[in-house]
């Protein structure tokens, strides 16, 4: 099975501040990687899909770049809706999860 | 607009049993693969099973495998996941969700979400 590692666990930042979340897959993937937005008691919302690609209504400030093995998510200008865990997810096998990344209020 | 509402958790003792049921509207719900994620207390997202559109093809992660049935009712947009001999650490939000594959985009995504539903496995 594929195993996908997020860094940080948590961090914290200003809101404005550029934020970069890292994911790593234990083997290739292509671009074969999704990323999700989660709120404290609600469901998760798809933010990137196929690496890099925007979902429908996700502001441009969100990012997302790699290939592979590594991917990361960039939130260029955090805003105060911002604060909220962030998940990777390959889309290559049998959709694993990140773990993780807390994004809280500096 | 979609629509995916869960019902059926609660607290059952371990070992127990509970069918979780997914009622879907607003969209062709025959046309799409459907899955249910679960997330622990604190913890974060796991799949734990899912099924295609006609249900020809299932799969389970390993932590229920043999123990949980996934199933659908194409004429009444209805996903259900029976869960067996549950366990403690079987505690969780369960979510339905729906997979979209994207046109002209290699892979797809959970684009649509229930509102969760908790299960709490406890003596």
């Amino acid at each position: 099975d594929i195993q996908m590692t997020q860094s940080p666990s948590s961090l914290s930042a200003y809101v404005g501040d550029r934020v970069t979340i890292t994911c790593r897959a234990s083997q290739s993937i292509s671009n074969y990687l999704n990323w999700y937005q989660q709120k404290p008691g609600k469901a998760p919302k798809l933010l990137i899909y196929t690496a890099s690609t925007l979902h429908s209504g996700v502001p441009s400030r969100f990012s997302g770049s790699g290939s592979g093995t590594d991917f990361t998510l960039t939130i260029s200008g955090l805003q105060p809706e911002d604060f909220a865990s962030y998940y990777c997810q390959e889309t290559d096998s049998t959709l694993t999860f990140g773990g993780g990344t807390k994004v809280e209020i500096k | 607009e979609v629509q995916l509402v869960e019902s059926g958790g609660g607290l059952v003792k371990p070992g127990g049993s509970l069918r979780l049921s997914c009622a879907a509207s607003g969209f062709t719900f025959s046309d799409y693969s459907m899955n249910w994620v679960r997330q622990a207390p604190g913890k974060g997202l796991e799949l734990v099973s899912s099924i295609n559109s006609n249900s020809a093809y299932t799969y389970y992660a390993d932590s229920v495998k043999g123990r949980f049935t996934i199933s659908r009712d194409n004429a009444n947009n209805s996903l259900y996941l029976q869960m067996n001999s549950l366990r403690v650490e079987d505690t969780a939000v369960y979510y339905c969700a729906r997979w979209t594959t994207f046109i002209g985009a290699a892979g797809g995504g959970h684009t649509h979400w229930g509102q969760g539903n908790l299960v709490t496995v406890s003596s």
